[in-house]
């Protein structure tokens, strides 16, 4: 079975600068999870969907983040304009449902703003 | 609201037993419990729902008391393979405010 796949794996940008991360999760998982992880700590949820709906996105820095699942399976999580405190790993994972199910996560966007 | 994890760092040598624990302020439907070693993503040791039970395989295990809201993790006969920061999720009954825990990192030496 395909685990979660993330694109791209790393990433450099200048500070003002955008950056878009796409995410696919693994098939027939109906709940995506974009997580922001800065080294040392644990990951932060930013956004979560439930099919193509958002469930959850109360610590998303809507001024600047955005994502969207617009058909329920792979998801993109953009960046615009970028800040130097936005340096992280942004990871994606995906389960079953919502509720009780084990999360699964990709290998994660490492990301440098500059 | 993130939940507290303990101790924040805990160093062994090989075959040693550790205890983990995570503790939250709100009322939990689930705890997760993952681990991280460095420059990979988190993987899945075992998920705890509601309903106090305990649960293991090979030489982790972990119990979930729904009463004091905590949940602890369990290393028996530590081996150098179990070295990582290890992270627990709690989260609520509808599926929601799954937040994950500052971390514990093991290192386990031989």
């Amino acid at each position: 079975e395909a685990g979660v796949a993330q694109s791209p794996r790393y990433k450099i940008i200048e500070k003002r600068q955008s950056v878009a991360f796409w995410c696919n999760p693994i098939s027939g998982h109906a709940t995506l999870y974009w997580y922001q992880q800065i080294l040392g700590q644990g990951p932060k949820l930013l956004i979560q969907f439930q099919n193509n709906g958002v469930v959850d996105d109360s610590q998303l820095p809507k001024d600047r983040f955005s994502a969207e699942r617009l058909k329920g399976v792979d998801s993109t999580l953009k960046i615009q304009p970028a800040k130097l405190e936005d340096s992280a790993v942004y990871l994606c994972a995906s389960s079953l449902s919502q509720i009780g199910n084990t999360i699964y996560f990709g290998e994660g966007s490492w990301l440098t703003v500059v | 609201q993130q939940p507290v994890q303990s101790p924040q760092a805990v160093i062994l040598r090989e075959g040693e037993d550790a205890v983990i624990n995570c503790s939250s302020s709100k009322a939990l439907y689930s705890v997760h419990w993952y681990r991280q070693k460095h420059g990979e993503a988190p993987v899945f040791l075992m998920i705890l729902l509601k309903g106090g039970e305990q649960k293991g395989h090979d030489k982790i295990s972990a119990s979930f008391n729904e009463k004091k809201q905590q949940s602890s993790l369990y290393l028996t006969a530590s081996q150098l393979s179990y070295s990582g920061t290890y992270f627990c999720g709690t989260g609520d009954n509808y599926g929601q405010n799954f937040v994950f825990g500052p971390g514990t990192r093991l290192s386990v030496l031989p």
